[in-house]
């Protein structure tokens, strides 16, 4: 199974600021890789897929990037609306697997 | 816009059965893949099962194969996940969710229901 890590599980930020999340992979698989947003007791929404194609509806201050083993995602100018955890998770291989999840604070 | 909404979550003792029931609407349900996805304190989340849009295929994760069945039903627009032998760890919030396309490639999910919670304990 491909192991998806993400380097920090909460990030404390401030309005305004530029926040990226970090996902690794345990093995390269270039660019299947999608990020969700999941508000407090709301159920997961898509944000990216490709790694760094955004969803139909989702605000221009979100980015992705990476491929292989590495991927972020970016909050250019984080929104108090941002409040939520984020999750990374691979579909190059089944079992097709999530990150442990970062959630952000606002300071 | 595609809407989920799943049903059929409760307390069951362990070793027991239980069928959870997801309704679609909104987009042509044959034309895509549907899965169900769990979440827990202790797993995260952890994809469960997937169903091809024909339903002639699915995939299973390895911790519920022979215990999960996944189907779904054209006729009204449902997709089922059938649970026998619960364990406590199969506790978790169960979400049905829909793929992007039919079957290949793509396997991730683009619209989640309001999950449904299933309790496993004696």
């Amino acid at each position: 199974d491909i192991q998806m890590t993400q380097s920090a599980s909460s990030l404390s930020v401030s309005v305004g600021d530029r926040v990226t999340i970090t996902c690794r992979a345990s093995e390269g698989f270039g660019n299947s890789l999608v990020w969700y947003q999941q508000k407090p007791g709301k159920s997961p929404t898509l944000l990216i897929y490709s790694a760094s194609t955004l969803q139909s509806g989702v605000p221009f201050r979100f980015s992705g990037g990476g491929s292989g083993t590495n991927f972020t995602l970016t909050i250019s100018s984080l929104q108090p609306e941002d409040v939520a955890t984020y999750y990374c998770q691979q579909y190059a291989s089944a079992p097709w697997t999530f990150g442990q999840g970062t959630k952000l604070e606002i300071k | 816009e595609a809407r989920l909404s799943e049903s059929g979550g409760r307390l069951v003792q362990p070793g027991g059965s239980l069928r959870l029931s997801c309704a679609a609407s909104g987009f042509t349900f044959g034309n895509y893949a549907m899965s169900w996805v769990r979440q827990s304190p202790g797993k995260g989340l952890e994809w469960v099962a997937v169903i091809s849009g024909t339903g002639g295929s699915a995939y299973y994760t390895e911790s519920v194969k022979g215990r999960f069945t996944i189907t779904r039903d054209k006729s009204d627009n449902t997709v089922l996940l059938q649970m026998k032998g619960l364990r406590v760890d199969d506790t978790a919030v169960y979400y049905c969710a829909k793929l992007p396309t039919k079957w290949y490639g793509e396997f991730y999910f683009d619209t989640w229901g309001q999950g449904t919670q299933v309790t496993v304990s004696s």
